[in-house]
């Protein structure tokens, strides 16, 4: 299993960009770069993947380099309701087997 | 489209009692997750079900838990009995059986043991 690193924690302030890295140095070939957020009391939910380049939809864009050895999280214009756990995951997205390990997290906390 | 339904929501108990905690799927997904989130950490996984069949439990404690899934549906995860140490959030989660990276969790049920 590939695993993944990412900072323990973030403070950022309204309107700003956030940007969150996972570091994957051991990412295989069939790997794909998956992303939940969680708020508290909920359970994780899915916000983004990607294999490379780029990624963007409604809630945040996903920035791949050539390598794929880490990825950026991209968040635009943080608001509170933001303040939330990111977890980076990596794995086949065909195997359940090697898509389930979710770490730490990093937690985000968005001030006013 | 309903989510995942969990229940109870909160649940306090001694030590040494036995709990029971319900998961109700995302109609049509095959794949069932059992979660255990502590404090502070991220979810791991304690058993996973593909239709009826627990195909992934190597990180379920045998010793005391027990998880069902009679009819490829709904399932009950089980603690018999109850230790201090497992107080935490029990998160089931469902997916579709060919896209097992997006799952879908529910609220959790988060457990208290004194």
């Amino acid at each position: 299993l590939a695993k993944t690193t990412q900072p323990i924690s973030m403070d950022s302030y309204e309107g700003q960009e956030v940007n969150i890295t996972c570091s994957h140095n051991n990412i295989a070939t069939n790997d794909y770069i998956t992303w939940y957020q969680q708020f508290p009391s909920q359970g994780p939910r899915f916000i983004i993947q990607g294999y490379k380049t780029k990624v963007t939809n409604e809630v945040a864009s996903l920035f791949i380099p050539a390598d794929r050895k880490s990825s950026t999280l991209s968040l635009p214009r943080v608001s509170l309701s933001d303040t939330a756990v990111y977890y980076c995951l990596v794995g086949d997205r065909n195997n359940a087997g090697n898509m389930l390990t979710f770490g730490g997290g990093t937690r985000l906390m968005v001030k006013p | 489209e309903a989510g995942v339904v969990q229940s109870p929501r909160y649940k306090i108990i001694e030590k040494k009692q036995p709990v029971a905690f319900w998961c109700n799927p995302i109609s049509g997904h095959n794949t069932l997750y059992w979660y255990l989130q502590n404090l502070g950490q991220g979810p791991e996984l304690l058993i996973r079900y593909e239709n009826e069949e627990a195909v992934d439990d190597s990180q379920l404690p045998k010793d005391r838990f027990s998880a069902e899934r009679l009819k490829g549906v709904d399932s009950t995860l089980k603690i018999q009995p109850a230790e201090l140490g497992d107080s935490a959030v029990y998160l089931c989660a469902s997916s579709r059986r060919d896209r097992p990276d997006t799952q879908y969790f529910g609220p959790g049920t988060r457990l208290t043991v004194l």
